[in-house]
């Protein structure tokens, strides 16, 4: 079974720029997240999706971020603009729903550097 | 919300001998208890989990316990070895929803 896929794994920017991360779920998972993961903290959750709805979006900085998962599949996640305290790992999970957490599984994330 | 406290921060152990982490919750309602593995670059991996209507699961040297009642849990690892060496983080979720996260424990073992 193929992981969460997700794109670029790696991207500086300058403050101010814009930026945007892709995500491919594993096939059939209806349920998809979002989490900044600030270095030496715990992941923490900006967005959750199900299906193409957003289910909580309550933590997520919402005059600078943006995210959106169209046909309930893929998704991206858009910082704009970006601050230095943006830099962080930014990771996305996707899970069966009604499961109760069974098969929640995060990608590797993609790196966010803002100088 | 929930607020999920962990410790250590840091753990130093010698290859075989074992290694513990806690972990406190503060919602009742939670009631998944997932522990994962970060090695450096890569995402979370799932090492091992409980849900509030089991009080122990172990998986070969991997262990989890849970206290409902103080609203807590412990990860044990035996007999411990170097590929171990990686960032553990607890996490609390009610119905398997949004995942609080611990800070992490960062465990080093020493060959």
């Amino acid at each position: 079974e193929a992981g969460v896929a997700q794109s670029p794994r790696y991207k500086i920017i300058e403050k101010r720029q814009s930026v945007a991360f892709w995500c491919n779920p594993i096939s059939g998972h209806a349920t998809l997240y979002w989490y900044q993961q600030i270095l030496g903290q715990g992941p923490k959750l900006l967005i959750q999706f199900q299906n193409n709805g957003v289910v909580d979006d309550s933590q997520l900085p919402k005059d600078r971020f943006s995210a959106e998962r169209l046909k309930g599949v893929d998704s991206t996640l858009k910082i704009q603009p970006a601050k230095l305290e943006d830099s962080a790992v930014y990771l996305c999970a996707s899970s069966l729903s009604g499961t109760g957490g069974y098969g929640y599984t995060f990608g590797s994330g993609t790196r966010l550097t803002v100088v | 919300g929930e607020n999920v406290e962990q410790h250590p921060s840091t753990l130093s152990v010698q290859e075989g001998d074992s290694a513990v982490i806690k972990c406190t919750y503060s919602d009742s309602a939670s009631n998944y208890f997932p522990w994962y593995k970060q090695e450096l670059g890569k995402g979370p991996q799932l090492i091992i989990d409980i849900r509030s209507n089991v009080g122990e699961k172990k998986d070969q040297r991997i262990a989890v316990t849970l206290n409902k009642t103080a609203k807590h849990f412990s990860l044990h690892i035996t007999e411990t070895q170097p590929e171990d060496s990686a960032v553990y983080f607890c996490a609390a979720s009610k119905a398997g929803n949004q995942f609080y996260f611990g800070t992490g424990t960062s465990l080093t073992v020493i060959p």
